[in-house]
């Protein structure tokens, strides 16, 4: 089953907003990570955040991870209509090291 | 060149039929990975294998079985394809340092059919 779950399922908002998507895990993890798919293609990592870190930023990109309520949100400012994407929270842990991923929120970017 | 390669891009198989998904890269990582990417769903691990020795089950192995020829290749069978096999495959790559901060590298992915 999988470990990371999204919320919303579906976001749709104008160029130029802000974009908030959340992620909500059960287990103890060493990192969690975010990745974008545009359509039907390939996934491609955005930002890692490890388990002993609060905040972390990338470009228009900001991160936040909260270990106590087991959740993370993925903050993309300024959005673009090239932002148009879906977006796949995934955490790894443990020595048989491997990620699992959430079902994706899917992002909406209206010009 | 992509550095993770899946062949072939789309697939349309018969029920019954043996099918073979393959996986080149050219990252030189040592840990491959088969996905499957089901609408509504998400990615679900089919198998993993961190070395060439080294294969393991994800959480739907069921129907499936993988062979690591090489560090660089990764293959997934379906023996006996069914049609709730239909689905998007993919493959990915990391780097596998043991430093637990891993990313993966995806492929573009195969787009299975079973009718």
């Amino acid at each position: 089953s999988q470990q990371g779950e999204e919320d919303p399922q579906a976001l749709s908002i104008q160029e130029g907003e802000n974009a908030t998507m959340n992620c909500s895990y059960k287990t103890s993890i060493n990192n969690l990570q975010w990745y974008r798919q545009n359509s039907g293609r390939g996934l491609v990592h955005l930002i890692l955040i490890r388990s002993n870190e609060r905040e972390k930023h990338s470009g228009r990109l900001r991160v936040t991870l909260d270990t106590s309520k087991k959740s993370s949100s993925l903050l993309i400012t300024a959005s673009r209509a090239a932002d148009t994407a879906s977006y796949f929270c995934a955490t790894g842990g443990g020595s048989n090291y491997k990620l699992t991923f959430g079902k994706g929120t899917l992002l909406t970017v209206n010009p | 060149d992509a550095d993770v390669t899946q062949t072939p891009r789309n697939r349309i198989t018969k029920t019954g039929k043996r099918i073979m998904l393959e996986c080149s890269q050219t990252k030189g990582h040592d840990r491959m990975y088969w996905y499957r990417q089901d609408p509504g769903l998400g990615l679900r691990l089919i198998y993993y294998s961190f070395d060439v020795k080294d294969i393991n089950k994800g959480e739907i192995s069921d129907g499936y079985s993988v062979s690591r020829q090489a560090q660089a290749k990764f293959s997934l069978s379906l023996e006996s394809a069914i049609p709730n096999q239909t689905a998007l495959y993919f493959c990915a790559t990391s780097a596998g340092r043991g430093t637990g901060d891993e990313k993966l590298f995806f492929g573009s992915g195969t787009q299975l059919s079973v009718l």
